[in-house]
C-alpha cells in the first residue's frame, strides 16, 4: 500500500533555532518528493519538489534531502522564524500519477519566541 | 497572477441536503486537481481534470460526488445527498500543463485555500 508517514506529529522549537523534520514512503514505482507549508487556514503552499535523481534541494532557509534507495527524506528549517509556524507536509507522487499524489498527515511546527 | 479561488469557504448543511463547491483555477492553467482532508486524516485525492476532461476520477469516494469542469474553466464539486462522513477540507488546485507522466515529469501545483464543509 502506498504510504507517507512523517514524524514527529509536532514540534516546538524557539525562534532561531534549527530544526529536521523526517518522512518515510514507501510509493512505488517513485516519481518526486515535495514538501508543503501549510498555514493554519490556507491551502498548502509548495516548497521543494524532488526527483529520484536529486538528493538535495534547497529554498531559502528550507533544505529537503531524499534517498530514493532508503525512500527517506528531511525537510531542515535553518534560523527558524515566528512565520515558520506551520504545518509541513511530505507528498510523494508515483510514475506517471500526475495529481494522484500521497500525502503525509505532516509534522506541525510551532515556533516559540 | 490571481491565485485559486475556492467558494465558499465555509458551509454548513444538514445530513441529505446538497452542497455545491467551486473552483476557479488559476486563468491558463489546463489541470485542475480536486483533494479532500478529512479531520484527523491525510489529505487525499479525489480526481483530476485536464480542460474539461476527467482525466483521473479514481479518488471519488462514491456516485454522491459529481466533479464537472464545463468549458474548462472552473470547476464545480457537488455532493448529493451529504452524508455525516463527507465533513472536512476540500482543496482544489491547479497546475499548467499537461504531462504525459515520465521519469522526471513534476508538476508545480497551486493549492486554493479550501472549502471547509459540515454536515450536521
Amino acid at each position: 500500500k502506498n504510504q507517507v508517514e512523517q514524524s514527529p506529529q509536532s514540534l516546538i522549537i524557539l525562534e532561531g533555532k534549527n530544526c529536521t523534520l523526517q518522512c518515510n514512503y514507501t510509493v512505488s514505482p517513485f516519481s518526486n518528493l515535495r514538501w508543503y507549508k501549510q498555514d493554519t487556514g490556507r491551502g498548502p503552499v509548495s516548497l521543494t519538489i524532488m526527483t529520484f535523481s536529486e538528493n538535495t534541494k534547497s529554498n531559502g532557509r528550507y533544505t529537503a534531502t531524499l534517498d530514493a534507495d532508503t525512500k527517506q527524506s528531511s525537510l531542515h528549517i535553518t534560523a527558524s522564524q515566528l512565520s515558520d509556524s506551520a504545518s509541513y507536509i511530505c507528498v510523494v507522487s508515483g510514475l506517471g500519477s500526475q495529481g494522484n499524489l500521497i500525502f503525509g498527515k505532516g509534522t506541525k511546527l510551532s515556533v516559540k519566541p | 497572477e490571481a491565485g485559486v479561488t475556492q467558494f465558499p469557504s465555509h458551509s454548513v448543511i444538514e445530513k441529505g441536503q446538497t452542497v455545491t463547491l467551486r473552483c476557479d483555477p488559476i486563468s491558463g492553467h489546463d489541470n485542475l486537481y480536486w483533494y479532500r482532508r478529512v479531520m484527523g486524516k491525510e489529505i487525499k485525492f479525489l480526481l483530476h481534470f485536464v480542460k474539461e476532461s476527467k482525466q483521473d476520477e479514481s479518488g471519488m469516494p462514491n456516485n454522491r460526488f459529481l466533479a464537472e469542469r464545463t468549458g474548462g474553466t472552473y470547476s464545480t464539486l457537488k455532493v448529493q445527498p451529504a452524508e455525516l462522513e463527507d465533513s472536512g477540507v476540500y482543496f482544489c488546485a491547479s497546475s499548467r500543463y499537461h504531462r504525459q507522466g515520465g521519469v522526471s515529469g513534476a508538476n508545480v501545483l497551486t493549492f486554493g485555500a479550501g472549502s471547509r464543509l459540515t454536515v450536521l
